[in-house]
Order: C-alpha cells, then sequence, then structure tokens
C-alpha cells in the first residue's frame, strides 16, 4: 500500500548546523507530497508542499525538493535554529476522490545552542 | 486564524469508562478529522467527516464511535477504554477535500491515558 518511510530521530544538531531529514514514499499514483512540523505543545501545522515531479517546496528556510526517480523528499535548511526544535511528519497524498494524507513516524530535531 | 479546540488536553480514565473527546473549529470547516498519535508509528486516521451528520471510517477505527451533529464540532466516542487506547488524539478540520490542497488544521491535541 502507500507508505511514508521517514529517517528515524532524534536528530540532534547545533545551533548553525546544516539539517536533512530523509523522506521516501511508496505510491500507487502520483502524489502531492508535504511536510508538517509540531512545536512542542502544539498542534502540526503545514510546513511546505510540492504537487508534482520537481517542484521545490520552500518555507523558513526549508526546502524540500520532490525526486520522482528516487521517490524521495528529503527535508534540508542551511541554518538550524534553537527554535526549529519540534517533531518533522513528511506526508502524502495522492490526487483524485476524497483520499486522505498518510503520514510518515515523524523525527524528533533537538537543537541546541 | 484557523481555530481547532480540543476541549481537554489530559485525561486518565478507567478501563471500561466511557470517554468523550471533543473538538470545535470556528472557520466554517466542511472536513473535520480525528488522528491517534503513537510513536513510532506517527498518525492513523480514526474516523473523517465531510458534513453534518456524515462519518467515514478511517485506517483504525475499531472501538471508536464519532458524532458531528453540528458542522463546527466533532465528537470522538471510546464506547468502552482499554489500556490499547491510551495514546495522543489530534482533530483537524479542512475548507475542502484534502486532495485538493493537503493542508488540515490541527488542534493541539488530548493526551489520554487509560488505566
Amino acid at each position: 500500500g502507500d507508505s511514508v518511510t521517514q529517517m528515524e530521530g532524534p536528530v540532534t544538531l547545533s545551533e548553525e548546523a546544516c539539517l536533512t531529514i530523509n523522506c521516501t514514499y511508496t505510491a500507487t499514483g502520483y502524489p502531492s507530497l508535504f511536510w508538517y512540523v509540531q512545536y512542542p505543545g502544539e498542534g502540526l501545522q503545514l510546513l511546505l508542499k510540492a504537487t508534482k515531479a520537481d517542484d521545490k517546496g520552500s518555507n523558513k528556510g526549508f526546502e524540500a525538493t520532490y525526486r520522482k526517480e528516487t521517490t524521495s523528499f528529503h527535508l534540508e535548511k542551511g541554518s538550524v535554529q534553537v527554535s526549529d526544535s519540534a517533531v518533522y511528519f513528511c506526508a502524502l497524498i495522492l490526487s483524485g476522490g476524497y483520499n486522505k494524507l498518510i503520514f510518515g513516524a515523524g523525527t524528533r530535531l533537538a537543537v541546541h545552542p | 486564524d484557523v481555530k481547532v479546540t480540543q476541549s481537554s488536553r489530559y485525561l486518565v480514565k478507567r478501563t471500561g469508562e466511557k470517554v468523550f473527546l471533543e473538538c470545535v473549529q470556528d472557520m466554517d470547516h466542511e472536513n473535520m478529522f480525528w488522528y491517534r498519535q503513537d510513536p513510532g508509528l506517527g498518525l492513523r486516521l480514526i474516523y473523517f467527516s465531510y458534513d453534518v451528520k456524515m462519518k467515514e471510517k478511517g485506517d483504525i477505527p475499531e472501538g471508536y464511535s464519532v458524532s458531528r451533529e453540528k458542522k463546527e464540532r466533532f465528537s470522538l466516542i471510546l464506547e468502552s477504554a482499554s489500556t490499547n487506547q491510551t495514546s495522543m488524539y489530534l482533530c483537524a478540520s479542512s475548507p475542502e477535500v484534502p486532495a485538493n490542497t493537503g493542508e488540515l488544521f490541527f488542534g493541539e491535541g488530548s493526551r489520554l491515558t487509560v488505566l
């Protein structure tokens, strides 16, 4: 079935370090891809998305490129801040009909000063 | 800003009790969802509703039911709580079918412990 696989956490980085959180997917059709973020004590919120191959989603300094050939959507940031500490979820949805978002397991990021 | 409010942040219940988790959204969204979040498993869809009085099963509906009597309110009911229902429960809403935008608006979650 359709699924999303994320790298296991936690990921622990120093402030200003580079971040990559890996995400790969399996889908029967052509999905749209998303990254959601959950800050401590808050609900999930959409961080960025890409709806077709080679699209790049970006927001708050984060980027992810939809790679159809490798079925991947890795999240990257060049210089993380303490305020980026959160849990990050990769997700997909297939187009057409009343489909549902399929989430990965989540990756916890801890950034220390 | 869209606000999705879950009535209880923390609940502790005993096995066999009936549990109600309430969710209210203030943006007139058509679609509402209940997920549970467990470490290593991510979010799993329990039920969703695309209209008042309408409900659809998600991936893990067993042991749960829902009620949507008003557009803004979507309740999750555990008829007889069990210890394996100890989890974080997340409510979400969206103005459109998720396939159109993929954007759901989430509440802060209700952490339920069943003893």
